[in-house]
């Protein structure tokens, strides 16, 4: 079955970076587009951006373009979200998301989220 | 960018009971790109409902979607006690992806 799993959680300081990982399972990789979806807490969803695993193309909401990196690594199945200059309201969990065949943007499969607290 | 607007914020209903919630967009979507999630306390969104009114795979036959063009509706037909959670609704009709603030759906 398909599986999205997330890196554990991160304690940053203000100003550093840092880098998510997610690895996929059960389906062809390169097949679908990995989303970034990040919640603070008691908040909604907020998408933040998308890259195709085979081609390594991206997009960003424009408030993260600048400051967020996605990389993949197709030998592993790993999509990577990087972001620096963290700030205490980056404060948040961050899950990457992937549609299904023909669907896009309609996300079937989540990984676990991975919680960042940028905390000095 | 495309506003969704749910509503109710919170819902207060009993098991057994029908829940109807609502999601409006702030300009006219496709309802091929309108979807519904469910989220639980410390899980990740679950798809409910994707095209506007389309089941996800193993969504029991409960929870139904419709509307057009503005205007989105969710509908639990019979509450059960699983069902108290968060839901939200989301576009990806239009650059970038947006979802709603989301609707409480609480236990009376």
């Amino acid at each position: 079955q398909v599986q999205l799993v997330q890196s554990g959680a991160e304690v940053k300081r203000p100003g550093a970076s840092v880098k998510v990982s997610c690895k996929a399972s059960g389906y062809t990789f390169t097949s679908d587009d990995i989303n970034w979806v990040r919640q603070a807490t008691g908040q909604g969803l907020e998408w933040m951006g998308w890259m195709n695993p085979k081609s390594g193309n991206t997009g960003f909401v424009a408030k993260f373009q600048g400051r967020a990196t996605m990389t993949r690594n197709t030998s592993i199945s790993t999509a990577y979200l990087e972001l620096s200059s963290l700030r205490s309201d980056d404060t948040a969990v961050y899950y990457c998301a992937r549609g299904f065949p023909g669907r896009p943007g309609d996300f079937l499969h989540w990984g676990q989220g991975t919680l960042v607290t940028v905390s000095s | 960018e495309i506003v969704l607007t749910q509503s109710p914020g919170t819902l207060s209903l009993s098991p057994g009971e029908r829940a109807t919630l609502s999601c409006r967009t702030s300009q006219s979507l496709s309802s091929t790109y309108l979807a519904w999630y469910q989220q639980k306390p410390g899980q990740a969104p679950r798809l409910l409902i994707y095209g506007a009114s389309s089941r996800a795979p193993g969504i029991p036959d409960r929870f139904s979607g419709s509307g057009s063009g503005t205007d989105f509706t969710l509908t639990i037909s019979r509450l059960e006690p699983e069902d108290f959670a968060v839901y939200y609704c989301q576009q990806y009709g239009g650059s970038p992806i947006t979802f709603g603030q989301g609707t409480r759906l609480e236990i009376k």
